[in-house]
């Protein structure tokens, strides 16, 4: 069974820094390129970032672009958010998120974390 | 960038028919996803590929998709039903959503 786990989250003052973790398990971790995607309350979902299996290539949405860091470790079997600069309307639950392999066409998130809250208010 | 322009909210009656759409330019020359998603809960796939269902998606839920519109067809809707949908494009290497549409079962 494919599992993804986020931790991480909580509450933090605005300019504040936080790391969020995503545990992975059930599949080749390695073999699959993984996202960050969020939902701020009463918005809907965007996604944030992108990372390739082998860490060679990541993009980032314009909104978290040069304060938001994507990373994995394919040794663990885990993927990462740190997360700095942190505003107000950075608050959101927080997923990690699959992407189907490369020879999908049209491809799509197939499975996602449960979601990690974090909230950034002084 | 590539924009998904989805209607904010959709009503219908228990056992009538909804039908969620999805625009872009030329939205009938990419592969369109749809996901619920309810409160509290992951998003969840049900229409990949424009038309295909993944395993336990009932076949009352359907989609289509041609010229510049996605759509997004719940046939004899029910109160499990009433969720958030959004549908989502892959475009230069990252994934794109649609605003959502708030579906609502009346």
């Amino acid at each position: 069974e494919v599992l993804l786990v986020e931790s991480g989250g909580g509450s933090v003052q605005p300019g504040g820094s936080l790391r969020l973790s995503c545990a992975a398990s059930g599949f080749s971790f390695s073999s699959f390129n993984m996202n960050w995607v969020r939902q701020a309350p009463g918005k809907g979902l965007e996604w944030l970032a992108y990372i390739s299996s082998t860490s060679t290539t990541v993009y980032y949405a314009d909104s978290v672009k040069g304060r938001f860091t994507i990373s994995r470790d394919n040794a663990n079997n885990s993927l990462y958010l740190q997360m700095k600069s942190l505003r107000a309307e950075d608050t959101a639950v927080y997923y990690c998120a699959r992407l189907t392999p490369k020879v999908t066409i049209g491809r799509y998130i197939d499975y996602w974390g449960q979601g990690t809250p974090v909230t950034v208010s002084s | 960038s590539y924009d998904l322009t989805q209607p904010p909210s959709v009503s219908v009656s228990p056992g009538q028919t909804a039908n969620i759409t999805c625009s872009a330019d030329k939205l009938g020359e990419r592969y369109v996803c749809w996901y619920q998603h309810k409160p509290g809960q992951s998003p969840v796939v049900v229409i990949y590929q424009d038309t295909k269902r993944p395993p336990g998606i009932p076949a009352r839920i359907s989609g289509s998709n041609s010229g510049n519109t996605a759509t997004l067809t719940i046939s004899g809707t029910q109160a499990l039903d009433e969720a958030d949908y959004y549908c989502q494009v892959w475009d230069s290497s990252t994934v794109v959503f649609g605003g959502g549409t708030k579906l609502t079962v009346l």
